[in-house]
């Protein structure tokens, strides 16, 4: 398996614009989540799904920030619009409770965002 | 609020040292505890974990990590570090049952060659 994929891997933008960031899970895994990293505040936790279901998305910052999972194999992170607050890098995750690595959530490369 | 500590922020040793990380939680109920981490440029990989029995845990590289109910840690050591264990460690912490993970802020380690 390719593992968790990202894209872009790095995206610099200006203030104002929609950001989309994009991930492809691991095939099987039934939980994806999104995580934001900064120095100030570390790792967050901005919301997962189940099963394409959006969970829990306490963590999303506010309303600039949305997220979908339209299918099993794709998920979008959107920031509409970009704030320079916003850069950091965003990873994706995926997880499965099943078999001897449940819970264990596997990490994408990131995509670190710059907004000017 | 459930959170996760890690007070050592960040640590200095030189090759051949003995390494001690610590982490903390504050939940209530059955846990599941993690350490994961981050090389230097790349993605968060995980080292061992801990769901339940013997409280002293094996993980990838040589680390090793002992759960202490009483004391709601879950630290993570190694007897010899590498120059290529430069990186950053994570503690996370979910309750049983619940997919979310919760990160301790993260300790940066250098060893120095």
């Amino acid at each position: 398996d390719a593992g968790v994929i990202q894209s872009p891997r790095h995206e610099v933008t200006e203030m104002g614009q929609e950001v989309t960031l994009r991930c492809k899970p691991i095939s099987g895994h039934d939980y994806l989540f999104w995580y934001r990293q900064t120095m100030m505040r570390g790792l967050e936790l901005l919301i997962y799904f189940n099963n394409n279901v959006p969970i829990d998305d306490s963590g999303m910052p506010e309303d600039r920030f949305s997220a979908k999972m339209p299918n099993a194999s794709f998920s979008t992170l959107k920031i509409q619009p970009s704030e320079p607050r916003d850069s950091a890098v965003y990873f994706c995750a995926s997880s499965q409770r099943t078999g001897p690595s449940y819970y264990e959530q596997y990490f994408g490369p990131g995509t670190r965002l710059t907004v000017t | 609020a459930q959170s996760v500590s890690q007070h050592n922020h960040h640590v200095i040793l030189s090759e051949a040292a003995s390494l001690e990380l610590g982490c903390n939680y504050s939940y209530g109920g059955t846990v599941n505890l993690f350490w994961y981490v981050q090389y230097p440029g790349q993605h968060l990989q995980l080292l061992l974990k801990y769901f339940s029995g013997d409280p002293l845990v094996k993980g990838i590289k040589g680390f090793e990590a002992e759960f202490i109910k009483s004391k709601f840690s879950f630290n993570l050591r190694k007897p010899s570090v590498q120059w290529s264990d430069t990186a950053e460690y994570f503690c996370a912490v979910n309750l049983f049952g619940n997919e979310k993970l919760t990160f301790g802020t993260g300790t940066r380690l250098t060893i120095i060659p």
